[in-house]
């Protein structure tokens, strides 16, 4: 499986964007960025994924570098229920599983 | 959106004894789910991936005949933790993904903290 780093852990202030960023300079073509968060003793839960394009939903924006070798996830306004881990995987569908790294724990201040 | 239902939460058990864990799809069927293990400030770590009808599939390390896996439909899978001991105590997290859509994300339960006492 590909591997991702991203930074152990994050800082934002409440009703500020938060960028968390996530470097994958082995992707292959067919390999989807997908990022999920955890928050505490819960299972993760799907935030975004994309493929080449910026991608936009109601929890976020995912930002994916022209040549895919890195991406970030913005949280147009943080709050303080986006406290989580937040995770970078990538997912293809020949790779069956999702392999989960250390993640990014964010930590959002009032 | 789609829903995993774990069951149950929590369970706490005593030495030796046997632990079954739930995991449905409700609104999706799934032919293939996940079975993860989490300790206290650690990712997620994937023991074995399920397969409705036929044998799971565990990753190196993790011992098949200690966590039993069922897949009997396609929508429930079953991990059995065997003669349960205190190290086997965690967070037990399944996944799965909708079998009909290719590229699609993945949806998990709500985790079990099993503690062996």
């Amino acid at each position: 499986d590909a591997k991702t780093t991203q930074p152990n852990s994050m800082e934002s202030n409440e009703e500020e964007p938060v960028h968390l960023p996530c470097n994958h300079s082995t992707i292959s073509g067919t390999d989807y960025i997908h990022w999920y968060r955890q928050l505490p003793s819960q299972g993760p839960e799907y935030v975004i994924h994309g493929l080449t394009s910026n991608v936009n939903n109601r929890m976020a924006s995912l930002a994916i570098a022209e040549d895919r070798k890195s991406s970030t996830l913005i949280l147009h306004r943080a709050t303080l229920r986006d406290a989580a881990v937040y995770y970078c995987i990538l997912f293809n569908n020949y790779g069956q599983n999702f392999v989960f790294g250390p993640g990014t724990r964010l930590s959002v201040l009032p | 959106g789609a829903v995993v239902s774990q069951h149950p939460s929590w369970v706490i058990c005593k030495s030796g004894t046997s632990v079954k864990i739930e995991c449905r799809s409700l609104d999706f069927q799934a032919t293939t789910m996940f079975w993860y293990r989490q300790f206290p400030k650690q990712s997620l770590m994937l023991m074995a991936t399920s397969n409705e009808g036929s044998k799971a599939t565990y990753e190196q390390g993790v011992e098949k005949d200690k966590f039993l896996i069922n897949h009997a439909s396609l929508t429930l899978s079953t991990l059995t933790v065997t003669s349960a001991h205190p190290e086997d105590s965690s967070f037990y997290i399944c996944s799965a993904r909708d079998s009909s859509r290719t590229l699609t994300e993945a949806f998990f339960g709500q985790g079990t903290r099993l503690t062996v006492v």
